[in-house]
């Protein structure tokens, strides 16, 4: 599975919008971008996914770029209780039994401040 | 619906002892896994189960074992427990990925210490 790249931390100003960037250069044709965060050493939560195009649900949209090595999740009005941890995670479709091998880096710690 | 749930939520254990964490979903999911989470780190893949009676090594297998009897439930042993091991467990659970997401579904997570 390829890996990828997150800033450590970023603060987010509350009700504004908070762009989290995730660099994944070296990502093949057959590996979505997955989005999970953590708060608070709670058990990780599933945001969103995508494979080519921008994907949008009632959390988050995930915008990848048109050559898929990098993405930025998008929480539109950032609430004091997104403040969690957020991994970027790519992963090979069908990868038969070991299709659920996330492999969590550390992250981006993002802090939404009032 | 309870979804994933872990049992022990705490536990302290003394060199050597053993011990087994369950992990139960009521989701009928085929697959389940063991990650552990060490202070400022992502999490580490353990084992995982694409099925009941299968299980396969994850990134950091040594020192455990795992067991799925029951298609809802996944359990993991440390037989000799050793203070490396000292983390916090989390039990996931989904559905293959094609029909569904694949989304990951985590249990609250179990903090065991080994002194």
């Amino acid at each position: 599975d390829a890996k990828t790249t997150q800033p450590p931390s970023m603060d987010c100003a509350e009700g504004r919008a908070a762009n989290l960037p995730c660099n994944h250069s070296t990502i093949s044709g057959n590996e979505y971008v997955y989005w999970y965060r953590q708060i608070h050493s709670q058990g990780p939560q599933y945001i969103i996914h995508g494979l080519k195009n921008n994907e949008t649900n009632e959390m988050a949209s995930l915008i990848i770029t048109e050559d898929r090595k990098s993405s930025t999740l998008i929480l539109p009005h950032a609430t004091l209780r997104d403040t969690a941890v957020y991994y970027c995670i790519v992963r090979v479709k069908n990868y038969g039994g070991s299709q659920g091998n996330l492999i969590f880096g550390k992250g981006t710690k993002l802090s939404v401040k009032p | 619906n309870a979804g994933v749930t872990q049992t022990p939520k705490f536990r302290v254990l003394k060199t050597g002892q053993s011990m087994t964490l369950l992990c139960a979903q009521d989701m009928n999911h085929e697959y389940m896994y063991w990650y552990r989470q060490d202070p400022g780190m992502g999490l580490r893949l353990i084992h995982y189960s694409v099925g009941e009676g299968t299980t396969a090594k994850g990134e950091v297998p040594d020192g455990y074992n795992v067991s799925r009897l029951k298609k809802q439930n996944f359990l993991l042993g440390l037989e000799s427990a050793a203070p490396s091991q000292t983390s916090v467990y989390f039990c996931a659970s989904s559905q293959p990925q094609g029909r569904y997401t694949g989304e990951l579904f985590f249990g609250e997570g179990s903090r065991l210490t080994v002194l």
